[in-house]
């Protein structure tokens, strides 16, 4: 079985400051993790992936995200954090034995103050 | 290059009547996916297809919903007949590969609302 679990369903930041959204998963195969980002009303957008290459991915608008196998984890960063940030963030994780198919985590709501 | 297209945006309708949702995938995309989001349950798929053929329907949520993949580049979803806790935004997604690490595109949505 797998899973994904982001540890915080909202978090506030102030514009300038820096961004920490958590991801822990399980799986049982090598996974292969990803984010997205949905602002409101609109569809999903993928921010970055990790395919078992560097274990540091950096992605679009200045996000990156870690993985870390031995704490199983796949945490989203941004070192100053912009106004149109806000969003739900999602954290995203696929394995081999479900073919094609992701996981989703129940979002995370990231709110920015001025 | 479009991404993926799904109409309407919108739909209101009244309980008991036939819903049709529209996807087109992105050209070249060979896996397309159904998604159905709420604030209650969060994002959940429906079915997904790869090469026009249906994989996995184990999240359509009952006999009312249905779904179709003719060519490739076109998908439906239907709810015959709909009923209110099927409002809901439904999300298609396409990817261009199929397999492990094979990342997602979303289409807008469809934001259905059935009174």
């Amino acid at each position: 079985a797998q899973s994904v679990t982001q540890l915080d369903s909202h978090v506030s930041v102030s514009e300038g400051t820096p961004v920490l959204l958590r991801c822990n998963y399980s799986s049982s195969y090598s996974p292969s993790l990803f984010w997205y980002v949905q602002h409101p009303n609109k569809g999903l957008q993928l921010l970055l992936k990790y395919t078992s290459a560097a274990t540091l991915v950096k992605g679009i608008n200045g996000f990156e995200a870690e993985f870390k196998k031995s704490e199983t984890s796949f945490h989203l960063t941004k070192p100053s954090a912009h106004m149109s940030d806000a969003a739900e963030y999602f954290c995203v994780v696929s394995r081999g034995s479900t073919l094609g198919r992701l996981y989703f985590g129940r979002g995370t709501q990231l709110t920015v103050w001025p | 290059d479009a991404g993926v297209i799904q109409s309407p945006r919108h739909e209101v309708t009244e309980m008991g009547q036939e819903v049709t949702l529209r996807c087109k995938p992105i050209s070249g995309h060979n896996s397309l996916f159904w998604y159905r989001q709420t604030m209650m349950r969060g994002l959940e798929l429906l079915i997904y297809f790869n090469n026009n053929v249906p994989i996995d329907d184990s999240g359509m949520p009952e006999d009312r919903f249905s779904a179709k993949m003719p060519n490739a580049s076109f998908s439906t979803l239907k709810i015959q007949p709909s009923e209110p806790r099927d409002s809901a935004v439904y999300f298609c997604a396409s990817s261009p590969r199929w397999g492990n690490g094979a990342e997602q595109y979303f289409g807008p949505g469809t934001r259905l609302t059935v009174t």
